[in-house]
C-alpha cells in the first residue's frame, strides 16, 4: 500500500494563480482532511469529508475549495493564491471520522510570492 | 471552543536524559480523545497514542508513557534515556467524539543532542 500520496511536493504561485494539491489514499478510509502547517501555530483543518460526496469547512477554509468524488481521491483547491497562502499542506485520511488515528501525507510545501 | 497549548516551543537534551513534554488542552465536552504525533525532520506525521477521556491509565510504551490527568486537562509525554533519534517536532491534539474538528498544539520542537 502506498498510504496516502500528495501531489506536487513543491510548489511557486504568483498572486493570483489557481492550482490543486492532490491527494490519494489506496485505504479504503472512509475520512480525509487537509491542513496546512505554520510555523508556531500548529496544523490547522481546512476541509474534510467523511465520505464519498460529503465534504464540509473546517477551522481555516477561506480561499480553499474541495471536492471528493471518489473514496480514494481529496483533491484541494485554490481559487486565487495569495502570500497569506504560503505554507505546508498536509492531507490526511482515516478510517472513519474522528476520533480515529489518521494516517498523513508527506505534505506539499507551497510558496506564494 | 477546543484548544490545546503547548507552553514549551522548544526543548533541548542531551542523550539519555528523561524529558516531558508538556500538554493542556481545553474543552467543553465530557467525551473527547487525545493524540500525540511525532514530526522527525524528513516531514511526515507520525501518530504515537489515542487516548480517550474515559481512560486516565497512564501508558507506557517502551521508553515512551503518557500521563492523562483530567483534573488538571493536562496529557504530559515523557521520553526516558532520550535518544538522538527522538529529535522531532512532537505534536499533542484533541478531538471531540462527535465532531470532526481536531484541534493541534502548536508542537514541541525536541533536540536531542550526543
Amino acid at each position: 500500500n502506498a498510504g496516502v500520496t500528495q501531489t506536487p511536493k513543491f510548489q511557486v504561485l504568483k498572486t493570483g494563480q489557481s492550482m490543486t494539491l492532490q491527494c490519494a489514499q489506496d485505504m479504503n478510509h472512509e475520512y480525509m482532511s487537509w491542513y496546512r502547517q505554520d510555523p508556531g501555530m500548529g496544523l490547522r483543518l481546512i476541509h474534510y469529508s467523511v465520505g464519498a460526496g460529503i465534504t464540509d469547512q473546517g477551522e481555516v477554509p477561506n480561499g480553499y475549495n474541495v471536492s471528493r468524488s471518489t473514496t480514494e481521491d481529496f483533491p484541494l483547491r485554490l481559487l486565487s493564491a495569495a502570500p497569506s497562502q504560503t505554507s505546508v499542506y498536509f492531507c490526511a485520511s482515516s478510517f472513519l471520522a474522528a476520533p480515529y488515528e489518521q494516517y498523513f501525507g508527506p505534505g506539499t510545501r507551497l510558496t506564494v510570492t | 471552543a477546543q484548544k490545546v497549548t503547548q507552553a514549551q516551543t522548544e526543548i533541548s537534551v542531551v542523550e539519555k536524559e528523561d524529558v516531558t513534554l508538556d500538554c493542556v488542552y481545553e474543552t467543553r465536552d465530557t467525551t473527547y480523545y487525545l493524540f500525540w504525533y511525532k514530526q522527525p525532520p524528513s516531514g511526515e506525521l507520525v501518530f504515537l497514542i489515542r487516548r480517550n477521556s474515559f481512560d486516565e491509565q497512564n501508558e507506557i510504551s517502551g521508553r515512551y508513557s503518557w500521563n492523562f490527568q483530567k483534573s488538571t486537562s493536562s496529557f504530559n509525554f515523557t521520553i526516558t534515556a532520550s535518544q538522538v533519534v527522538d529529535s522531532a517536532v512532537y505534536f499533542c491534539a484533541l478531538s471531540a467524539i462527535n465532531n470532526n474538528d481536531m484541534r493541534f498544539g502548536a508542537g514541541t520542537r525536541l533536540t536531542v543532542k550526543p
